[in-house]
């Protein structure tokens, strides 16, 4: 089945600063990864996703880049706010269309002001 | 409007009681989950449910159930537990049309301790 490694687990970063999470994966046929923001006490949001057949996409202060031969994935956060601290998850989905997401373990992003 | 809600947010319960866990979502989705997060923080696939067809992950005990009274709702019954069910437990929905995956919506979670 599908494996997601995700790093680092803790990142910690000055306000302004950039950070940059890291994914990869195991099935060369898992075609979509999106990345879920959690906040204390919430459930996971989606905050940025990308499909198989993109290399990078942005919006904004945050972007997603996969390089599908290596089989990994990306996040960026720049200029980095002190309401970026949380728990970010990357995910692959894997199995075809009736696939579920596996999720990373998480990296605990904490921006200081 | 709430997308995706659970109820209760917080269940405190003895080892080999039973219950259950409500969700809830207006959002016209057809697909719903369940997913269990652990004290590290670990977000695991227990359950998807589409139009009926329901898909286990093979390492959930058979005390946990999910039952679909229509497609706007996904319970999650948990029978006889446990210490290790301790952990907080996230319903979600999605869309699955055409072959294309969509967006999953989570809900604020249920943080089940079972003493």
């Amino acid at each position: 089945g599908e494996n997601v490694e995700q790093h680092p687990s803790t990142l910690s970063v000055q306000e302004g600063d950039s950070a940059v999470i890291k994914c990869t994966y195991s099935d060369s046929a898992s075609n979509y990864f999106p990345w879920y923001k959690q906040e204390l006490g919430k459930g996971p949001q989606l905050i940025i996703d990308i499909r198989s057949n993109v290399g990078e996409k942005k919006d904004q202060r945050i972007a997603v880049t996969l390089n599908k031969t290596a089989k990994h994935f990306s996040l960026h956060i720049t200029e980095t706010q002190p309401e970026d601290s949380a728990v970010y998850f990357c995910a692959a989905k894997h199995g075809g269309s009736q696939g579920n997401l596996i999720f990373g373990k998480g990296t605990k992003l904490s921006v200081k002001p | 409007d709430t997308a995706v809600s659970q109820t209760p947010k917080y269940l405190v319960t003895q080892m080999g009681n039973d219950k259950s866990i409500k969700c809830e979502q207006n959002l016209g989705h057809d697909t719903m989950y369940w997913y269990k997060q652990d004290s590290k923080k670990f977000l695991k696939i227990m359950f998807s449910y589409n139009n009926k067809e329901l898909i286990i992950n093979e390492t959930v005990p058979n005390r946990f159930s999910p039952k679909s009274p229509d497609k706007a709702h996904l319970n999650l019954h948990i029978n006889s537990l446990e210490l290790g069910d301790s952990a907080v437990y996230f319903c979600a929905s999605s869309l699955r049309s055409g072959g294309v995956y969509n967006e999953q919506f989570f809900g604020p979670g249920t943080r089940l301790t079972v003493l």
